[in-house]
């Protein structure tokens, strides 16, 4: 069975400065998708970002970029230019590309970000 | 496009009662996931619709079950409430084709049971 495993469950980070989260998952299948997605208090799940186990380039999206190493089994979020509305929980999860994969959740980690 | 809407946003139930919660996806998506989220156990995924056919299911009792119409919407409903029922449900949609497609989540149903 896949899983996800996000060590941290808060960081804290300074407004404008940089924040990585990490997050290592264990599969062993070749072929499958990673996601990150953010919950406000709003409790609304929101995609920040995801990458696909085939592609060597990291995927960006503005400030968040990725840092994705296959082979250790690793797929961190990059915050740049972090802003109060980072503020957040943030998940990690994994897809298999199989036709009947579920989403697997990290636990979760807990973003605040200072004035 | 619309997001996925979920109905009712809050709903207050006692033990033994049941519960119907009401999902409908982006227009276009035609699977629709649900997972429930607690404290303690994190996000855990209950089950996933394709084309009004369970395609997966996680690892929850009988109590829980769902159903999908011809239109994509989704109903997840709990019989026999329990206490530990007390979640938030979050309902997902993806386009075509499952396992390719990034899921998108509605702003969830707050149940709590008495």
């Amino acid at each position: 069975a896949q899983t996800v495993t996000q060590s941290q469950p808060e960081m804290s980070v300074q407004e404008a400065e940089t924040v990585t989260l990490s997050c290592t998952y264990d599969t062993s299948e070749s072929d499958y998708y990673l996601f990150w997605y953010k919950q406000p208090p709003s409790r609304q799940m929101i995609l920040v970002i995801r990458q696909e186990a085939y592609k060597q380039q990291n995927a960006t999206e503005n400030r968040f970029s990725v840092n994705f190493q296959k082979a250790a089994k690793s797929f961190s979020l990059k915050i740049s230019d972090s802003q109060l509305g980072d503020a957040a929980m943030y998940f990690c999860a994994y897809r298999s590309a199989g036709a009947n994969s579920k989403l697997t959740f990290g636990k979760g980690i807990t973003l605040s970000v200072r004035p | 496009k619309a997001g996925v809407t979920q109905t009712p946003r809050y709903l207050i139930k006692t033990r033994g009662q049941q519960v119907t919660l009401s999902c409908s996806p982006i227009s276009g998506h035609r699977s629709v996931s649900w997972y429930q989220q607690t404290p303690g156990q994190g996000l855990q995924f209950l089950f996933e619709y394709f084309s009004e056919t369970q395609r997966n299911k996680g690892n929850f009792p009988g109590r829980f079950s769902g159903r999908q119409f011809s239109n994509s919407r989704s109903e997840m409903n709990v019989s026999t409430l329990e206490l530990g029922d007390s979640a938030l449900y979050l309902c997902a949609s993806s386009q075509v084709v499952p396992g390719t497609d990034t899921q998108y989540f509605g702003p969830g149903t707050r149940l709590t049971v008495l």
